[in-house]
């Protein structure tokens, strides 16, 4: 079974613009979490969907947007990008909420 | 939310038995503890889950006394291939979150010497 994908693998913007991300779950997979892994605060976490309805969010502000597809497809957005939001963002599947979840190798984004 | 308090770093030498501690004076009744491994640039890797008393799989066991407010991950005979960052979460109705999210620890960097 194919696990967790997420594309780009890297990506390159400017302050100001905007990105998003997107993440393919395990086949079978219907619940999609997000986060953001930077050296300073680690990892954190953005977001969790299940079934196309965010569950739960973390404490970031409102420019962190996300949404998931009838086929569990998950992605995210960032507008308006500050230098700080260079990070890692990984994105983790699980069956379903509270099982086990599985990360994607991550998205690194740099923010110039 | 559950206040984590982990190793930062710990050395140790292939081959031996590595014992990494988690603290978590205030976790929930519903809350789960989940360790996670870590490679640079890469997506966190599940290593085991427990609640209560001792869980055990072909990678790793995890000790959770009584009290819950702390676990000890061991990794028997560790190799080089082992050094890597390890996270203690502790999640409410597991590792999925509740209302007030997913708590991480900052991670113990683990190192293994030849």
């Amino acid at each position: 079974k194919a696990g967790v994908t997420q594309t780009p693998r890297y990506l390159i913007k400017t302050r100001g613009q905007q990105v998003t991300l997107s993440c393919s779950p395990i086949s079978g997979h219907r619940s999609v979490s997000w986060y953001q892994q930077t050296p300073g605060q680690g990892l954190q976490f953005l977001f969790e969907y299940f079934s196309e309805t965010q569950r739960n969010k973390g404490n970031f502000p409102g420019r962190f947007s996300g949404r998931q597809f009838s086929n569990s497809r998950s992605e995210m957005n960032v507008s308006t990008l500050e230098l700080g939001d260079s990070a890692l963002y990984l994105c983790a599947s699980s069956s379903k909420p509270p099982d086990t979840q599985y990360f994607g190798p991550g998205t690194r984004l740099t923010v110039l | 939310l559950a206040k984590i308090t982990q190793p930062i770093s710990m050395d140790s030498y292939e081959g031996q038995e590595v014992n990494i501690t988690c603290s978590h004076n205030n976790i929930a009744t519903n809350d789960y503890i989940t360790w996670y491994q870590q490679f640079p640039s890469q997506g966190p890797r599940f290593i085991i889950q427990g609640y209560k008393t001792k869980v055990t799989n072909e990678v790793a066991s995890l000790f959770i006394p009584a009290d819950r407010k702390s676990s000890t991950l061991s990794l028997p005979r560790v190799s080089l291939s082992d050094t890597a960052v390890y996270y203690c979460l502790v999640g409410d109705t597991g590792f999925g979150g509740g209302a007030d999210g997913l708590t991480f620890g900052k991670g113990t960097h683990l190192i293994i010497q030849p």
